[in-house]
């Protein structure tokens, strides 16, 4: 199955910064999603971006696509302490088996 | 409350003790799959439903069994579990579609294997 990974591992912020996270992936998709874990919870679902799309939006949120680069970027704007959390990409394409990337620990201090 | 509810959260057992973590979800949903999740892994597909009596294998189904006769539940069995089973276990669901569509999840069950 295809491979997520996100960077950086780890970010660590000041509240009211922007977090940008990367996901990159090995063949092709057709969709791409993003999700955040509080620790030791579920996982929340946040943004699903299609192949044949290149930008969405959703609050502070905004998701790019590149399918040319096989990459991903979420980025999180004027982030608050309640952002820290892991974030994580998935991808599939076609199999309806998913493969989740190993996430990026977010912390933004008060 | 659309949700999906794990049974038990927490579960230490023995080597061998035949267990079954439950998943229900209340939002008609036709497919539900079953994740663990372990430090360093990420997340990985266990076995998924597309329906009622439909299941397949994901990436790691190895020591585990799953069966689907109602829509709503989807329980993950293990035969004989071993410690390397010991993991953060989470069931999901989404509706069907020509893609695999935004999940939801369960609060997670973290299984224990002595």
């Amino acid at each position: 199955s295809q491979q997520g990974e996100e960077d950086p591992q780890a970010l660590s912020i000041q509240e009211g910064e922007n977090a940008t996270m990367n996901c990159s992936y090995k063949t092709s998709i057709n969709n791409l999603q993003w999700y955040r874990q509080n620790s030791g919870r579920g996982l929340v679902h946040l943004i699903l971006i299609r192949s044949n799309e290149r930008e969405k939006h959703s609050g502070r949120l905004r998701v790019t696509l590149d399918t040319s680069k096989k990459s991903s970027s979420l980025l999180i704007t004027a982030s608050r302490a309640a952002d820290t959390a892991s974030y994580f990409c998935a991808t599939e394409g076609g199999s309806y088996i998913p493969t989740f990337g190993r996430g990026t620990s977010l912390i933004v201090h008060p | 409350e659309a949700q999906v509810t794990q049974n038990p959260r927490y579960l230490i057992t023995v080597t061998g003790k035949k267990l079954t973590v439950t998943c229900s979800q209340n939002m008609n949903h036709e497919y539900m799959s079953w994740y663990r999740q372990d430090p360093g892994l990420g997340l990985r597909q266990i076995y998924y439903s597309m329906n009622v009596e439909v299941t397949d294998k994901g990436d790691v189904p190895e020591g585990y069994k799953v069966s689907r006769k109602e829509k709503r539940n989807f329980p993950l069995i293990l035969e004989s579990p071993s410690p390397n089973q010991t993991s953060l276990y989470f069931c999901a669901s989404s509706f069907s579609g020509d893609t695999w569509n935004e999940q939801f999840f369960g609060p997670g069950t973290r299984l224990t294997v002595l």
